[in-house]
Parts: C-alpha cells; sequence; structure tokens
C-alpha cells in the first residue's frame, strides 16, 4: 500500500527478551518518527531521522532502546532486556512536508 | 524547549452542541501548530495546521482551530459535533525554522453523547 506500514503489529514478549520493530515508511518522505502510546501519557517522542543528519535521540528513555533508519527508508526500533514499562503502543510516522506527518497502525508490545 | 499543555484529558459534549478542546503551548520561537485526530482503532491523521497566514484555519469533518500568540493557544472548535467526532484528539507544535521533531499533548478524548 501507499501508507506507512509497521511490523509486527502486535507482539508479546517475556521481560528481559530483546524485540525488534520495523517501519516502512511512505516512499519519498524524508522524515521519519518513532513514538510511544501508553495509556493517559499521550504520544511520547523518541527519535527523529531528518535526511541523512544526525537522528534526535533525545526522547529515547534509556540506553536498552536503539533506532537505525536503512538506506534513508526502513526503520528499525530495537528494545533490549525489555521490562513491563515498555509495554506500549509504538507508533511511526513519516513526512515530507513540515509537521505532516503520515503515522501507521502501530506496533503493540506486551511485556510480560 | 517546546511544550504543548492539553488541561482537558475528556470532555463529553452532546450531539449537536458546540466543543472546544483547549491546546496552550510554549516556545522560546515561533512555531508550526496542528491538530491530530485518533477514532477509535484507528491511526492518528492529520486533521489541521497553522503554519502562517490566517490565524483562523479550517480543517475536515467542519473543525477549525484559532491561533493566538499572545495567549499561546490554538484551541480546536466544531459548532455542532456528530456521533462521528468520538475520538482523541491530540494538539502538536512544531519550531519554526528547521527541520526538528513535532511535540505532541497528551491528547483529549471527545465523546459525544446521542
Amino acid at each position: 500500500g501507499a501508507g506507512v506500514s509497521q511490523s509486527p503489529s502486535n507482539k508479546v514478549t517475556e521481560k528481559g527478551k530483546d524485540v525488534e520493530l520495523r517501519c516502512d515508511p511512505i516512499s519519498g518522505h524524508t522524515a521519519l518518527y518513532w513514538y510511544r502510546q501508553s495509556l493517559g501519557q499521550g504520544l511520547e517522542f523518541l527519535i527523529y531521522f531528518q535526511g541523512n543528519s544526525a537522528p534526535d535521540k533525545s526522547g529515547l528513555p534509556s540506553d536498552r532502546f536503539s533506532a537505525e533508519r536503512t538506506g534513508g527508508s526502513v526503520s528499525t526500533l530495537t528494545i533490549q532486556r525489555t521490562q513491563q514499562e515498555d509495554s506500549a503502543v509504538y507508533l511511526c510516522a513519516s513526512s515530507l512536508f513540515v509537521g505532516e506527518l503520515f503515522f501507521g497502525e502501530g506496533s503493540r508490545l506486551t511485556v510480560l | 524547549a517546546q511544550s504543548v499543555t492539553q488541561l482537558d484529558s475528556q470532555v463529553p459534549v452532546f450531539e449537536e452542541a458546540p466543543v472546544e478542546l483547549r491546546c496552550n503551548y510554549s516556545s522560546s520561537v515561533s512555531v508550526y501548530l496542528f491538530w491530530y485526530v485518533q477514532y477509535p482503532n484507528q491511526g492518528l491523521q492529520l486533521l489541521l495546521k497553522y503554519l502562517s497566514g490566517s490565524t483562523l484555519v479550517k480543517g475536515i469533518n467542519g473543525f477549525e482551530a484559532e491561533f493566538n500568540k499572545s495567549q499561546t493557544s490554538f484551541h480546536l472548535r466544531k459548532p455542532s459535533v456528530h456521533i462521528s467526532d468520538t475520538a482523541e484528539y491530540f494538539c502538536a507544535v512544531l519550531n519554526s525554522g528547521g527541520y526538528q521533531k513535532v511535540t505532541f499533548g497528551t491528547g483529549t478524548k471527545l465523546q459525544v453523547i446521542p
């Protein structure tokens, strides 16, 4: 399709395991964002990629979280040694024009 | 750093009544402002945006918002709501003048009562 695609849509994992979440942005979009949505917390900014510039990692909550964007397209968010407080919906968005973000459906992560 | 405050976490309103969802922002530079909507079990989508020019901006589904620089506000309004407007609404801010992250508020759940 033409929208932002995220996988998996649902992930259940055990505490301490590593998880990878994938985002395929809209073709040609130069900006890519990761947010985390928890109940009552709104959208928490995690990381922002813009073209070939160094990413803005200021929102990553700990060094267990990392993300990369390969070839200016697909992005992977990795959470190492997952904790229960990591349970949330992880949203990816891409953008071509200022502030106009197109969101994926999200990846719901449950850490048992 | 920029920030957004949405004071109302939930707003119940009767069908066909008017509604205002409040948004205040904080930034040391000029900003761009946005409202996004998330319908139940759907992804977020852009409702409207203010980049420059007229301070009253109109969006989809009859919503509008007014940028008030002196009050640092960008409240969302609709004169008559419909059941289908039941959703969560997020205000967002972006510092103008460069490629930067978009900061979202905590959201306001609009519940339209038949």
